[in-house]
């Protein structure tokens, strides 16, 4: 079993759609949250970065924390076609420094 | 403010090949990461430097692979005899320190033909 499982798509949605966007994970020990947005040919950029569970909300994004079913998701409101972009769950591994990501979702929003 | 800024955005080169890639990180940022992203393997983490130190190197694939980090700013990853399985994009990320959220850079896209 994979450490992060994230549904590759692609997804396509019209544009004021409401988004939700998934990740499941294995490992326990994952205390913080993140997820991170990557337009074609740039680096990824932090969006969300929560540690507890329930909903942490930022603008139209909201990032939501289930930690009994090891399982989070991002719900992007009033969808643009801007938000087109891979995005991407990531974890950090307490006392190593490293992320953990997700495979990445690819989103389409159509105008 | 000035992002993390990596060099070369794009590199390509012949089998066998050393190539080096540039990273520097923002400004103040004390921890830096290296990571490698691939179609068919996602985004992989390399090496991790603390300062000058690196206490984690366990991503590296190869000993064809090396990192260093002068000043506790600008660091090179380099790759020796390149292989074709290195062609990928190669994306740095500095943080303020421990635990603290990674920012990355742009990468550099290696293509080995």
């Amino acid at each position: 079993q994979k450490e992060v499982e994230q549904d590759p798509g692609p997804l396509s949605v019209p544009e004021g759609a409401i988004v939700s966007l998934n990740c499941t994970y294995s490992n326990s020990a994952f205390q913080y949250f993140m997820w991170y947005r990557q337009y074609s040919r740039k680096g990824p950029e932090l969006l969300m970065y929560t540690y507890s569970s329930g909903n942490k909300e930022d603008g139209r994004f909201t990032a939501q924390v289930d930690k009994s079913s090891k399982y989070i998701s991002l719900f992007i409101r009033d969808s643009q076609p801007s938000d087109s972009a891979t995005y991407l769950c990531a974890f950090p591994i307490q006392g190593a420094q490293k992320l953990v990501f997700g495979q990445g979702t690819r989103l389409t929003i159509n105008p | 403010g000035a992002g993390v800024s990596q060099s070369p955005s794009n590199k390509v080169t012949e089998k066998g090949k050393d190539v080096e890639l540039r990273c520097d990180p923002i400004s103040g940022h004390t921890a830096l990461y290296w990571y490698r992203q691939s179609l068919g393997q996602g985004l992989e983490f390399l090496i991790y430097f603390q300062g000058n130190s690196a206490p984690d190197k366990s991503g590296l694939p190869s000993d064809r692979f090396s990192a260093e980090r002068t000043g506790g700013s600008v660091s090179t990853l380099t790759i020796q005899r390149t292989q074709q399985e290195d062609s990928a994009v190669y994306l740095c990320a500095s943080s303020l320190g421990r635990n603290q959220p990674q920012h990355f850079g742009d990468g550099t896209r290696l293509s080995i033909l």
